[in-house]
């Protein structure tokens, strides 16, 4: 079984300014790795995934995270922020060999710009 | 097409009522979920249908009823629900189990 921990409940971040998101997941064997943001009442959107190759991962707006292994982490970053970039982020994870548990995903980071 | 459709957008009802959220998807994918968020939560895992049969229920009151007519829609059947039972309802699609997993806009439920 895997688990996920996104280490702050809320992260304040003036606009322009780099922030940057923890991930840390627990597993036993080898893993995918997920981004997903949620804008305030809609669904979840797929921001970026790991699945192999190069650990590090874009988005198309701006985001990137990169996977290390020997942290067993996920960290999500953006140089600078919008205001359009408040919206609650979800780290998920799950074996990439299919197992038992899906997706796990992580308690969420509320991620607010201050003007 | 990458877009999961969930009708209704909102649903209010009252607990004797019988009411269905609808959730449809055309990208080809074999696996379809039915998650419940509360506010400022990750979303929970209800349903897992794989090929079009249910492989997962998380120990769900059996007053949700899920059903995957084919393989690009699924319902979600409510009767006799409690008012702890509001919550937004969010319907996902993977290529298979364990990959990315593809959201509708979900739909909010209020039991009065």
């Amino acid at each position: 079984a895997q688990s996920v921990t996104q280490l702050d409940s809320q992260v304040p971040v003036f606009e322009e300014a780099p922030v940057e998101l923890r991930c840390n997941y627990s597993s036993s064997v080898s893993v995918y790795l997920f981004w997903y943001v949620q804008y305030p009442n809609q669904g979840l959107q797929l921001l970026l995934k790991y699945l192999s190759g190069s650990t590090l991962v874009e988005s198309i707006n701006g985001f990137e995270a990169e996977f290390n292994k020997s942290q067993t982490s996920f960290h999500l970053r953006k140089p600078s922020v919008h205001i359009s970039d408040t919206a609650e982020y979800f780290c998920a994870v799950s074996e990439s060999g299919g197992g038992a548990d899906g997706l796990t995903f992580g308690k969420g980071t509320h991620l607010i710009i201050q003007p | 097409d990458t877009e999961v459709t969930q009708t209704p957008k909102h649903l209010v009802m009252g607990m004797t009522n019988k009411k269905s959220l609808k959730c449809e998807q055309h990208m080809g994918h074999r696996a379809m979920y039915w998650y419940k968020q509360k506010a400022k939560k990750p979303p929970e895992l209800m349903f897992v249908y794989s090929y079009e049969k249910l492989s997962i229920n998380e120990s769900v009151p059996s007053r949700f009823s899920p059903e995957c007519p084919n393989s690009s829609l699924l319902n979600l059947h409510l009767h006799a629900l409690q008012p702890e039972d509001s919550a937004l309802y969010l319907c996902a699609s993977s290529l298979k189990w364990g990959r990315e997993l593809f959201f509708g806009e979900g739909s909010r439920l209020t039991v009065l």
